[in-house]
């Protein structure tokens, strides 16, 4: 069974820093790309990171490029996202998601874990 | 970016009644396009890829159609499970990008 467990949210205080961890297991870890996903609190989906199986290949939405970085630790099974200089627009629920393409970037997540909630406030 | 446009916002729907939902995109993505559901607390579920393709373990009274800009998500006969909200996302481009969601709710 495919299972995404995040860590990590909490409150921050704007220009903080967090480090986002997602551990994941039922699969091989390695062959599949890996997302992360936000929604604002009473919001829509948003984009935020993705990288490839190998960790190789990351891009970022632009409103977080320079600010965030995506990374994986296949010999762990744990995905991250390291989250600098934050803003209140980040205050989100952040979700990691297992993309559904075998050693190929779809980006169409299958499995999303339960998300951890970042918010940024004074 | 690509923007994704879905409509309605929001619709009100009994029990057993049709219900199509539509997303449109601001230029082609060919068929790169799948359909979500989530309901409140709980995280996104995969219903359709690559526009038509029914997800693994989905009821088959969920289907997708459309190529191009133009795509609909039909539930043909609505279960009180289905009230959730239900979001598009192209994965042509990067960065994918979704739509603001359609909220189903019951009448």
């Amino acid at each position: 069974e495919v299972q995404l467990l995040e860590s990590g949210g909490g409150l921050v205080q704007p220009g903080g820093s967090l480090r986002l961890s997602c551990a994941a297991s039922g699969f091989t870890f390695s062959s599949y790309a890996m997302s992360w996903v936000r929604q604002a609190p009473g919001k829509g989906l948003e984009w935020v990171s993705a990288i490839s199986g190998s960790g190789d290949i990351t891009y970022s939405t632009d409103s977080v490029k320079g600010r965030f970085t995506i990374s994986r630790d296949n010999s762990k099974n744990t995905l991250y996202l390291q989250m600098n200089s934050l803003r209140a627009e980040d205050t989100a629920i952040y979700y990691c998601a297992k993309d559904i393409g075998v050693r190929v970037t779809t980006d169409t997540p299958d499995y999303w874990g339960q998300g951890t909630l970042v918010t940024v406030s004074s | 970016d690509i923007q994704m446009t879905q409509s309605p916002s929001s619709l009100s729907a009994s029990v057993g009644d049709r219900v199509t939902i539509t997303c449109r995109a601001s230029q082609s993505i060919s068929s790169y396009l799948s359909w979500y559901q989530q309901k409140p607390g709980k995280a996104p579920k995969l219903l359709i890829y690559a526009a038509s393709n029914l997800q693994s373990g989905v009821p088959s009274r969920f289907s997708g159609s459309g190529s191009g800009t133009d795509f609909t998500l039909t539930i043909s006969s609505l279960q009180p499970e289905d009230f959730a909200s239900y979001y598009c996302q192209q994965s042509y481009t990067t960065p994918p990008t979704f739509g603001q969601g359609t909220k189903i709710e019951i009448k």
